[in-house]
C-alpha cells in the first residue's frame, strides 16, 4: 500500500524539549511538506523540500528544524525556541512541488 | 500573499440539498485545488483545476474557475451527512519558481440528516 505515514499520533512536549516528528513516505515523490494547524484555522507552511538534500523555509519556521537525507524522510523537528508549539502537523508529498498533495494523518503535539 | 480565502466559514445544510463554496485568490496561478479534512485527520486531495480550464467534474462534485475574478467555487450535489467536513481550496503561484501551495482558512460543512 503506497501512502504517506506519520508518527506518532500524540505527543507530548515538556519545557525546553525538543521533539521529532517522523514522517515518511513510500510513493517516490520528489517533494515534502510540513504544516501546522491550529483550531479553526488553515494550514501554514513550516518547510518545505523539493529535492533530497534541500529544503526551504516556509511561513512559520522558527523554532522549527528539518532534514532530507533520503527521499522517503522528511522529518520535523520542533525545538525548544518554538514557544506555543500545540497545534496539529501535517506532513505531505507529492510528485513534485505545485501538484496534488498526498497528507499523512497527522500528529497532535500538546505542552505538558 | 497568495492565500485563498473561502466563503462562507460556515455552511449548514440538510441532506439531499446542494452546498456551495467559494475561494478568492490574490495572484495569477497554474492551477487551484480542493481539499477535504475531516475532523481530526489529514486532508484529501478532491479535484485540480488548471488556469486554463474553467469547470471540473468528479462525481457530486464540480469545481468552476474564473480566473478574471480570480474566484472558483466547489459545487456538491444532492449531499449526504458523510460530507460533513472542512473544505479547503489551495492555490500556487504562477509568479513565483518555489511551486508551493496557499490554503485558505476553509469552509466548515455541516450536512443534517
Amino acid at each position: 500500500d503506497g501512502g504517506i505515514t506519520q508518527s506518532p499520533k500524540y505527543l507530548f512536549r515538556k519545557e525546553g524539549q525538543n521533539v521529532t516528528l517522523s514522517c515518511e513516505q513510500n510513493l517516490n515523490h520528489d517533494a515534502m511538506y510540513w504544516y501546522r494547524q491550529d483550531p479553526g484555522q488553515g494550514l501554514r507552511l513550516i518547510y518545505y523540500s523539493q529535492i533530497v538534500n534541500d529544503f526551504q523555509k516556509g511561513d512559520i519556521a522558527e523554532g522549527y528544524s528539518v532534514s532530507r537525507e533520503k527521499k522517503e524522510s522528511f522529518p520535523l523537528t520542533v525545538t525548544s525556541a518554538q514557544k506555543n508549539p500545540t497545534a496539529f502537523y501535517l506532513c505531505a508529498s507529492s510528485i513534485f512541488t505545485g501538484e496534488k498533495l498526498f497528507f499523512g494523518s497527522g500528529t497532535q503535539l500538546s505542552v505538558l | 500573499s497568495q492565500q485563498g480565502e473561502e466563503d462562507p466559514q460556515a455552511l449548514s445544510i440538510q441532506e439531499g440539498e446542494n452546498a456551495t463554496m467559494n475561494c478568492s485568490y490574490k495572484t495569477s496561478i497554474n492551477n487551484l485545488q480542493w481539499y477535504r479534512q475531516n475532523s481530526g485527520r489529514g486532508l484529501v486531495h478532491l479535484i485540480l483545476i488548471r488556469s486554463n480550464e474553467r469547470e471540473k467534474h468528479s462525481g457530486r462534485l464540480r469545481v468552476t474557475l474564473d480566473t478574471s475574478k480570480k474566484s472558483s467555487s466547489l459545487l456538491i450535489t444532492a449531499s449526504r451527512a458523510a460530507d460533513t467536513a472542512s473544505y479547503f481550496c489551495a492555490t500556487d503561484d504562477r509568479g513565483s519558481t518555489l511551486g508551493r501551495l496557499y490554503f485558505g482558512r476553509g469552509t466548515q460543512l455541516t450536512v443534517w440528516p
